[in-house]
């Protein structure tokens, strides 16, 4: 059983404060994914890795950036939070080659920020 | 880019047969299915990959068309368990398909 953890299911911030929310997955899959959620808009996909150290823009990429040390280990790291920066944050693996293999998903971190 | 969904949301009585539709303006490579439950992760459904195929397991299925730019999901005599968001999931080609291009999903909503 492939399984994607987040490190906090609920998590509360202050603007201004420098925020990590971490994804590790134990599938030894090349991609991983951090979408947010947002009532009515879908999942936007925020950045992208496919392989350590390599990441990729997503569409709403402004606010945030990532890191990925390890292949396990893919995080995102909101510099500096915001209030619009309030939403539900999942993270998702795939092996390589999206198109034909399934993603797994995180059980997410609903993050408010304050 | 973004595929369209339709319908936005249904509802259903428990027995009903249910279509939600992920469509695209240009050929896809692939179509994926995923349902999520209020309050949890999207769980993958099944992936389609050839122009004419259909797919499914137990009373939900799926097909995507020959000009592979339309998938349809059939949900057949619906379950209470069936109530939840469903989205697509598109790749356009096979040479770029490192991400997922998702619809806005489709509500639907199975009552007793």
């Amino acid at each position: 059983d492939v399984k994607v953890t987040q490190s906090s299911r609920y998590l509360v911030k202050r603007t201004g404060e420098k925020v990590f929310l971490e994804c590790v997955q134990d599938m030894d899959h090349e991609n991983m994914f951090w979408y947010r959620q947002d009532p009515g808009l879908g999942l936007r996909l925020i950045y992208f890795s496919y392989d350590v150290k390599m990441k990729e823009k997503g569409d709403i990429p402004e606010g945030y950036s990532v890191s990925r040390e390890k292949k396990e280990r893919f995080s995102l790291i909101l510099e500096s939070a915001s209030t619009n920066q309030t939403s539900m944050y999942l993270c998702a693996t795939t092996l390589a080659g999206t198109g034909r293999n399934e993603q797994f998903f995180g059980p997410g971190t609903r993050l408010t920020v304050l | 880019q973004q595929p369209v969904q339709s319908p936005q949301a249904v509802i259903l009585r428990e027995g009903e047969d249910a279509v939600i539709n992920c469509s695209s303006s240009k050929a896809l490579y692939s179509v994926h299915w995923y349902r999520q439950k209020h309050g949890e992760a999207p769980v993958f459904l099944m992936i389609l990959l050839k122009g004419g195929e259909q797919k499914g397991h137990d009373k939900i299925s799926a097909s995507f068309n020959e000009k592979k730019q339309q998938s349809s999901l059939y949900l057949t005599a619906s379950q209470l368990s069936y109530s939840g968001t469903y989205f697509c999931g598109t790749t356009v080609n096979a040479g770029n398909n490192r991400k997922l291009i998702w619809g806005l999903g489709t509500s639907l909503a199975v009552n007793p």
